[in-house]
């Protein structure tokens, strides 16, 4: 079956950055996007960016361009999430989630489990 | 930037009722382009409707999506205990490029 496996909770000083990891299965990793959702704790779904996963090219929020970067790696079918500079405000349970992305349809499905990535002094 | 606005924030419903969540845009949306997403306490979310009106697999048929333009709607027919949880609208606007989700609505038990 489809699935999206997220690396671990992380804990993070202001300032520092975070990478975060998510490995596909069950589906040909190179005929999707990701994307990058993530929920602040108690708060709605904030979309990050989306990487296509065939040819590399990115999409960014715009309130995050300059400290968000998505890579893919084919060969293990991952695509990592780097945030840079963080604040307190960037505590949040990150997602991935598999992207379709065409002239005539969107969704994200499914969704990894999520990664609590908390920055604190 | 399209902005989306769901209504109610919380509706509290009895198992067997008929739910009606409402998702309006600032501006005019693509049906294509307009999707709806499940998620429980604790989980991530799930996709249950896109193109405003295309059930996902394995999404039962007493969830049905509708709308065009700036208004959309999500109904579940018939409310059954697991349905209790908070529903995201959500769309892709070309200028700029970027998806955005509404606030969600809450369904809970009355």
């Amino acid at each position: 079956q489809v699935q999206l496996v997220q690396s671990g909770a992380e804990v993070k000083k202001p300032g520092a950055s975070v990478k975060v990891s998510c490995k596909a299965s069950g589906y040909t990793f190179t005929s999707y996007g990701i994307s990058w959702v993530r929920q602040a704790p108690g708060q709605g779904l904030e979309w990050m960016g989306w990487i296509s996963a065939y040819n590399g090219n990115t999409n960014y929020a715009q309130k995050l361009q300059g400290r968000v970067t998505m890579t893919t790696d084919t060969s293990t079918s991952t695509a990592y999430m780097e945030l840079r500079s963080l604040r307190s405000d960037d505590t949040a349970v990150y997602y991935c989630a598999r992207a379709k992305a065409t002239v005539t349809t969107i969704w994200f499905d499914p969704w990894g489990q999520g990664t609590l990535v908390t920055v604190s002094s | 930037e399209i902005v989306l606005t769901q209504s109610p924030g919380t509706l509290s419903l009895s198992p067997g009722e008929r739910a009606t969540l409402s998702c309006r845009a600032s501006q005019s949306v693509s049906s294509s382009y307009l999707a709806w997403y499940q998620q429980k306490p604790g989980q991530a979310p799930r996709l249950l409707i896109y193109g405003a009106s295309s059930r996902a697999t394995g999404i039962p048929d007493r969830f049905s999506g509708s709308g065009s333009g700036t208004d959309f709607t999500l109904t579940i027919s018939r409310l059954e205990p697991e349905d209790f949880a908070v529903y995201y609208c959500q769309q892709y606007g070309s200028s700029p490029p970027e998806f955005t989700f509404g606030p969600g609505t809450k369904v809970d038990i009355k």
